[in-house]
Order: structure tokens, then C-alpha cells, then sequence
């Protein structure tokens, strides 16, 4: 079976730094687009940044580079996303998502709650 | 940037109408083109790809078309498990491969 696996929830204070990951199986997780989606409370889907974990090329939402970081580990079928200085404005779902069959994110994670709270 | 604008922003509908949903891409994305279906509490699932095909398991009262600029999702007889938000997204020129603001389908 093609899933995507996110790790738990995480409560942290603002100024925290945060790694979350969202793991592959099923499919060569290396030959895949892997990307990051953020839903704030309420809001819409917001496209973050898409990694190749083949090769690590890396593009990023012009909105979101600089304030998070993609990262892959070919060797674990892992793909993480991590901030190094929580804001309270992070908060939100994190979904990871991969077009695995098609060109559109066909395959989700089950999503990653992020609450940044003092 | 490719803006992706949906309309309306709520549409209410009864069970076994149909729904029209409409997207419009800020320059042409030819039919890159993708529609989402999300439910409360649940991870957006893919419905259509390439502006016109169905994702695998998704039923035949679920369509999509156009190319271009314009899009259309139909759902031709609503039944209760499609009361839900969906998206669309266009994936020919990024980054970013924006979504659009959602259209929720809702109960009349």
C-alpha cells in the first residue's frame, strides 16, 4: 500500500525550534516530488515547498522560504519539514503529499498538528 | 505567481442536484489542473488530475473540464458524502503550485 506516514502532534513555545516528518512506503519514495502544504485554523490549503529526495533539489513558496526548512533522508524514506524560531503564526496542519501515480499530490499524510502557544 | 480564483466561495445545494464549481487561473496552466475534495478532520483527497481525469476510485458523478484559464467541477446528483470543501490547484508552472481559496458545498 502507497502511504504517507506524519509524525504527532506538537505543542511548543514560540521560539522553539521544530522538525516534523512525514514517512513513505509502498513506492520509490527517491523517484517522487515530496511536498508540504499548510492549513491554518479554518483557512485554505497553502502550497509550502517540494523536495526530490533523490537528489534533495528543493524549491520553495516564495511565501514560506527562509521561515522553514525541507529536508529528505533517501535512506529512511523520510521527509521532514523544521523551523528553527517558532512564531505563534505557525500554527496550524501540516500535511505532506506526493504525486505518486500522477502529477497532482494524489497520495496525503494523515497531517501533523503544530500549536505554538506561551 | 499563477493565482488560482474559485466562485463561488459557498454553494448550497440539495441532495441529487448538481453542483458547478468554477476556477480560474490567473495566465493559462493549459490542463494542469488538479481538484481536491476535503472533509472536516480529514486530509484533502485528489479528485481529478489533468483538468479531466478521475484519480483512481473516484465515482462517475464527479467531472472536471476546461483548459486554459477556466475550469469547471461538476458533480451531477450530490449525495450526502459530498458536502465538503474542495480545491483546485494548478501544477504546470512552479513554485509555487498555488490552490485556490476552496468552494464549500453545503447542505440547502
Amino acid at each position: 500500500e502507497v502511504q504517507l506516514v506524519q509524525s504527532g502532534a506538537e505543542v511548543k513555545k514560540p521560539g522553539e525550534s521544530l522538525k516534523i516528518s512525514c514517512k513513505g512506503s509502498g513506492y520509490r519514495f527517491g523517484s517522487q516530488w515530496i511536498g508540504w502544504v499548510r492549513q491554518m485554523p479554518g483557512k485554505g490549503l497553502e502550497w509550502m515547498g517540494i523536495i526530490f529526495p533523490g537528489d534533495s533539489d528543493t524549491r520553495y513558496n516564495p511565501s514560506f522560504e527562509g521561515q522553514v526548512t525541507i529536508s529528505a533522508d533517501e535512506s529512511s524514506n523520510t521527509a521532514y519539514l523544521q523551523w528553527s524560531s517558532l512564531k505563534a503564526s505557525d500554527s496550524g496542519m501540516y500535511y505532506c503529499a506526493s504525486p505518486v501515480l500522477t502529477l497532482a499530490f494524489d497520495i496525503w499524510g494523515q497531517g501533523t498538528v503544530v500549536i505554538v502557544s506561551s | 505567481e499563477i493565482v488560482m480564483t474559485q466562485s463561488p466561495a459557498t454553494l448550497s445545494v440539495s441532495p441529487g442536484e448538481r453542483a458547478t464549481l468554477s476556477c480560474r487561473a490567473s495566465q493559462s496552466v493549459s490542463s494542469n489542473v488538479a481538484w481536491y475534495q476535503q472533509k472536516p478532520g480529514q486530509a484533502p483527497r485528489l479528485l481529478i488530475y489533468g483538468a479531466s481525469t478521475r484519480a483512481t476510485g473516484i465515482p462517475a458523478r464527479f467531472s472536471g473540464s476546461g483548459s486554459g484559464t477556466e475550469f469547471t467541477l461538476t458533480i451531477s446528483s450530490l449525495e450526502s458524502e459530498d458536502f465538503a470543501v474542495y480545491y483546485c490547484q494548478q501544477y504546470k508552472n512552479w513554485p509555487p503550485q498555488m490552490f485556490g481559496q476552496g468552494t464549500k458545498v453545503e447542505i440547502k
